[in-house]
């Protein structure tokens, strides 16, 4: 099983300050597989970026994915006040399967 | 537009079997390019993917929760099905049912979610 970790665990920004989260991966994970999710309070994940580095329908252009391999990158480079939420990697492996991680809560400094 | 909307109990006795449905709208459950999903979160935790399955009936469970889980389909009514049977505490959680897209470059993600449904198991 491939684990996602995620890191930092908390990010303390102010609105208009860039973010950047990482996600590591224990093994080599193809950039087609890796993805990226915003959840709110109370409500479900939305997706983000897929494909390591495509935006989803309607995302902001603020929103950005990078990375290969093990090492994955969400950057928000300057954040809107409703940008303030946790947000999710999620791969998908062989067997299949599909993991998340752990997430990183992005919250106002 | 696609939708989503899962359905079943709020609470459920440790031991007996948690029953969730997911009726699809605004498309059909039979389009090849997608899998459809059940997925769940603990309060105040990360989510955990259980299973898959494919119009077809193929499906895939998480290795975890294989020996309980079983993910059905109904294409005449566009629904699909969670059973998770010996339940405890441990699978109090949000369950969300998602579909699964995959592209034609094999890309892998979930697009659409249910709003999510609370399920708790207690006595």
């Amino acid at each position: 099983e491939i684990v996602l970790t995620q890191s930092p665990g908390t990010l303390s920004l102010s609105p208009g300050e860039r973010a950047t989260l990482s996600c590591r991966a224990s093994q080599s994970v193809s950039s087609s597989y890796l993805a990226w999710y915003q959840q709110k309070p109370g409500q479900a994940p939305r997706l983000l970026i897929y494909g390591a580095s495509s935006r989803a329908t309607g995302i902001p252009d603020r929103f950005s994915g990078s990375g290969s391999g093990t090492d994955f990158t969400l950057t928000i480079s300057r954040l809107e006040p409703e940008d303030f939420a946790v947000y999710y990697c999620q791969q998908y492996g062989s067997s299949p399967q599909l993991t998340f991680g752990g997430g990183t809560k992005v919250e106002i400094k | 537009q696609v939708q989503l909307q899962e359905s079943g109990p709020g609470l459920v006795k440790p031991s007996q079997t948690l029953s969730l449905t997911c009726t699809v709208s605004g498309g059909s459950i039979s389009s090849g390019d997608y899998y459809w999903s059940w997925i769940r979160q603990p309060p105040g935790k990360g989510l955990e993917w259980i299973g898959y399955i494919y119009y077809s009936g193929s499906t895939y469970y998480n290795p975890s929760l294989k020996s309980r889980v079983t993910i059905s389909v109904d294409t005449s009514k566009n629904q699909f099905s969670l059973k998770l049977s010996s339940v405890t505490a441990a699978d109090t959680a949000v369950y969300y049912c998602a579909r699964l897209r995959i592209t034609m470059v094999r890309e892998y993600y979930f697009d659409y979610w249910g709003q999510g449904t609370l399920v708790t198991v207690s006595s």
